[in-house]
């Protein structure tokens, strides 16, 4: 029931891009992207909604892809303040926004 | 506006004592979660309230945790008695309805010893 991420990790330069993906077995309602710096609070990014839109802010974007019960994170030209914990966050419905979280993406971005 | 309110930040506690933490959620948020996050893993969620009402508390290990909202506003969370396996950070984050984006508080970390 959790959803799968991947990679588990990832190392980048700065200015290199990252596609971090998330895939559940059960039909989604919506997909909610969290960055988590280390010893601090999830950050919210991004809902997207049933109907396969695809958001962005500043240079990071995502997509959901409903009947594959997928989402993908893009993140271009990473900064330095990229690095952190990403979670994604899916919820099956049922009106209440019970979100099961991944177990994360670690990404580090270096100069 | 201010953010998620959480006290403790730390708690170091031997077996079987108990704790409370508590929360206070973002003004005029409805909805509050308690998620217990353990080290390398994606925050799990314990309980969520809408207003001072339990919506779901399908994962809360009853026979040791329990939580209330009073008055729909602040909530704690409690363990009693607490095992090792509890040692994680508890979150809690609060919502403005029902659906959409979580506020997470800075969290309580939790050591068991």
């Amino acid at each position: 029931q959790q959803p799968v991420q991947s990679p588990q990790a990832v190392i980048l330069r700065e200015g290199e891009d990252a596609v971090i993906n998330c895939s559940s077995s059960k039909a989604l309602y919506s997909v909610h992207w969290y960055r988590q710096k280390h010893g601090e609070a999830p950050v919210f990014l991004m809902i997207l909604l049933k109907g396969g839109e695809q958001k962005g802010h500043d240079k990071i974007s995502a997509s959901f892809n409903e009947k594959k019960q997928q989402s993908s994170l893009y993140l271009t030209a990473s900064q330095l303040s990229y690095s952190g914990t990403y979670f994604c966050g899916t919820e099956g419905g049922g009106g209440y926004n019970k979100l099961i979280f991944g177990a994360g993406t670690r990404l580090a971005v270096h100069p | 506006e201010a953010g998620v309110a959480q006290s403790p930040r730390y708690k170091i506690i031997e077996k079987r004592q108990s704790v409370a933490f508590w929360c206070n959620p973002i003004s005029g948020h409805a909805t509050l979660y308690w998620y217990q996050q353990i080290l390398g893993q994606g925050p799990k969620l314990l309980i969520q309230f809408q207003n001072n009402g339990v919506v779901d508390d399908s994962q809360l290990p009853k026979d040791r945790f329990s939580a209330e909202r009073l008055k729909g506003v602040d909530s704690t969370l409690k363990i009693q008695p607490a095992k090792l396996e509890d040692s994680a950070v508890y979150l809690c984050a609060s919502s403005p309805g029902s659906r959409g984006e979580q506020y997470f508080g800075p969290g309580t970390r939790l050591t068991v010893t």
